[in-house]
């Protein structure tokens, strides 16, 4: 098994420019989340899912959106980037009550 | 809401020191308790958890945390610490059946040195 996998591992944006950051699991895992670790403030919950077509919002959503169409994917988009929002991003997955497992992160600049 | 404190962003100790790492929660309800390690340049790996049961939790590395509800803390340890042991720890918190929603603490760097 892969585990979680995400793409691209680094990217660079200009201001205004959109993007999405993909996030692939092949465990068959239900819950998956999108968090943003930053210097100082450990990881903050973006998104999360806790199914196939079912998302709610974390402690910091706004500037992006998700979808779960797959029980596989999960990606994050940015719908029009913004300097506060380079960061590392890393997805996450977990079979229902249990812990999450990390990928790989997308290290995110936003010019 | 829940949040977790991490008193220590830096921790020096030598090779083959015991060391502690403090984490302390805040809830009013149940919660599940988790350690993560970060080394340079990857992402989170799972050290240890606490859902239910024993409130001592051990890894397969040496490290163990004890769960104390009354002091409300999760607190890591290791008798004696390797050059290897050298990452960053991440304390962090669920409520139960919510695992796809965690609360991190801001993370302690741990630096072994010879």
């Amino acid at each position: 098994n892969a585990g979680v996998t995400q793409t691209p591992k680094f990217q660079v944006l200009k201001t205004g420019q959109s993007m999405t950051l993909q996030c692939a699991q092949d465990m068959n895992h239900e819950y998956m989340s999108w968090y943003r670790q930053d210097p100082g403030m450990g990881l903050r919950l973006i998104h999360y899912s806790v199914g196939a077509g079912i998302t709610d919002q974390g402690e910091v959503p706004n500037g992006y959106n998700v979808s779960r169409s797959t029980t596989e994917d999960f990606p994050l988009r940015l719908l029009s980037a913004a300097p506060s929002q380079t960061s590392v991003y890393f997805c996450a997955s977990s079979y229902r009550d249990n812990e999450q497992f990390f990928g790989p992160g997308t290290r995110l600049t936003v010019l | 809401a829940q949040s977790v404190t991490q008193l220590d962003s830096q921790v020096p100790v030598f090779e083959e020191a015991p060391v502690e790492l403090r984490c302390n929660y805040s809830s009013s309800v149940s919660v599940y308790l988790f350690w993560y390690v970060q080394y340079p340049n990857q992402g989170l790996q799972l050290l240890l958890k606490y859902l239910s049961g024993s409130t001592l939790v051990e890894s397969i590395n040496g490290f163990e945390a004890e769960f104390n509800k009354s002091q409300t803390s999760f607190h890591l340890r290791k008798p004696s610490v390797h050059i290897s042991d050298t990452a960053e720890y991440f304390c962090a918190v669920s409520d139960p059946g919510t695992a796809s929603k965690l609360t991190f603490g801001t993370g302690t760097r741990l630096q072994v040195t010879l």
